[in-house]
């Protein structure tokens, strides 16, 4: 089966733009997560989606926003970007059936400069 | 939030050695997933153990839930350069639906 999907792969930014990140979960996954990788800071959570509600939020600004869609398909945004934004932004998806842990996407590299 | 206690931070070993990595958080988890991260990609699931005291093999790579559900500990056995990587501890909360990571070790295995 196909994996989780996320686009673009590298993204560069001016600071003060906005951001949209895309991520497609595996097929029945209603799960989706999102985390931020930075090398001094390893894998912050930022928010968990299910059947379109957010179900839990990490301690990041108000800049970081998310949404889920009917699909499960998940967008993720970040407004007025800083340099410290610029990190590597991880997808996972899951299933409460399964019990499989997360599976994640390959990510989302975001330059800020 | 929360994260979880990983040692060692790195490890640079000889090809053929084996590697021992542990986990350890002050709350208790249902779940433990080890991750294996390579440059440019996203964590890739190893190994999940879902009860106290389990032992789960996949490969060269055994881990283990600790007992007090409080810890976790990975081996690899006989490494080989392609084990290069950043391993990552993963537990779930009683609550669920949450997994907090640990802060990885990064592997270098010299040929």
């Amino acid at each position: 089966k196909a994996g989780v999907t996320q686009t673009p792969r590298y993204l560069i930014k001016t600071r003060g733009q906005q951001v949209t990140l895309s991520c497609s979960p595996i097929s029945g996954h209603r799960s989706v997560s999102w985390y931020q990788q930075t090398p001094g800071q390893g894998l912050q959570f930022l928010f968990e989606y299910f059947s379109e509600t957010q179900r839990n939020k990490g301690n990041f600004p108000g800049r970081f926003s998310g949404r889920q869609f009917s699909n499960s398909r998940s967008e993720m945004n970040v407004s007025t970007l800083e340099l410290g934004d610029s990190a590597l932004y991880l997808c996972a998806s899951s299933s409460p059936t399964t019990g499989e842990g997360y599976t994640f996407g390959s990510g989302t590299r975001l330059t800020v400069v | 939030g929360q994260q979880l206690n990983q040692s060692p931070q790195s490890m640079f070993i000889q090809e053929g050695e084996d590697v021992s990595m542990n986990c350890t958080s002050s709350s208790i988890f249902n779940t433990w997933l080890w991750y294996k991260q390579e440059p440019g990609e996203g964590p890739v699931l190893l190994i999940a153990l879902y009860k106290a005291g389990e032992l789960t093999s996949n490969g060269r790579l055994t881990a283990q839930f600790g007992i007090t559900r409080k810890d976790s500990f990975l081996n690899i056995s006989a490494s080989i350069p392609s084990d290069v990587g950043i391993y990552f501890c993963a537990g779930e909360s009683n609550t669920g639906n949450q997994f907090y990571f640990g802060t990885g070790t990064s592997l270098t295995v010299i040929p």
